[in-house]
């Protein structure tokens, strides 16, 4: 019973380049969360989506980074053009329904390291 | 606005030894929920416990206990005679009333020493 999955654990890459960090949900969740943890910070919501939609990106910042979830495959969160504030551990989350009384379940996350 | 404090950033504890995590909150929703979450050093979040703003009972889980006081905004947690495997970072967290994103506290550090 496979939880939520994230690829690659661990992303180098030099300033300007691009990021993508994928993150397949467990079986049976549609409802897929992107948070980002800064050195010794708790984690910040970034994305919320379901297949095919984005219904709530207030917490993603408002250039270069982008989300998705297609309707086959995993959801991807892109950085374009990373800078060194960028580093940091992203974590995705699946749940299977929505509401304040569901539980997510977090992936082991992606630690982002841009030199 | 809403908030989560976990005031304690680092606890040291010797094995055996009871520890308590603090965590306190603020939301203006008369319907929330709380959970925590352990992360411990190879770097996942593990889902421990989720609690409703209606329920003030205590929960215990075996080692682990979980005191909510609706009058303190507080929902602290207590583990038992802690053991090394217990060290790892502790989130306490809120959800939104959509229940969109999770407001995470900061974290606790906690060392169980042998």
């Amino acid at each position: 019973n496979a939880g939520v999955m994230q690829n690659p654990r661990h992303l180098v890459r030099r300033r300007g380049q691009e990021a993508r960090l994928r993150c397949s949900p467990m079986k049976g969740h549609s409802h897929v969360y992107w948070y980002r943890q800064l050195p010794e910070e708790g984690l910040k919501f970034m994305v919320y989506l379901q297949k095919e939609n984005i219904i709530d990106e207030s917490g993603m910042p408002k250039e270069r980074f982008s989300a998705e979830f297609p309707k086959e495959g995993p959801s991807i969160l892109r950085i374009q053009q990373v800078v060194r504030g960028d580093s940091a551990a992203y974590f995705c989350a699946s749940s299977p329904g929505h509401g304040p009384q569901i539980a997510q379940y977090f992936g082991p996350g992606t630690r982002l390291t841009v030199l | 606005a809403q908030k989560v404090t976990q005031a304690q950033t680092e606890i040291s504890v010797v094995e055996k030894e009871d520890v308590t995590l603090d965590c306190v909150y603020e939301t203006r929703d008369t319907t929330y929920y709380l959970f925590w979450y352990k992360q411990p050093p190879s770097g996942e979040l593990v889902f421990l416990i989720r609690r409703n703003s209606f329920d003030e009972q205590n929960e215990i889980s075996g080692r682990y206990s979980w005191n909510f006081q609706k009058s303190t905004s507080s929902f602290n947690f207590t583990i038992t005679a802690s053991q090394v495997v217990d060290s790892a970072v502790y989130f306490c967290a809120l959800s939104d009333q959509a229940g969109t994103a999770l407001i995470f506290g900061k974290g606790t550090t906690l060392s169980v020493s042998s």
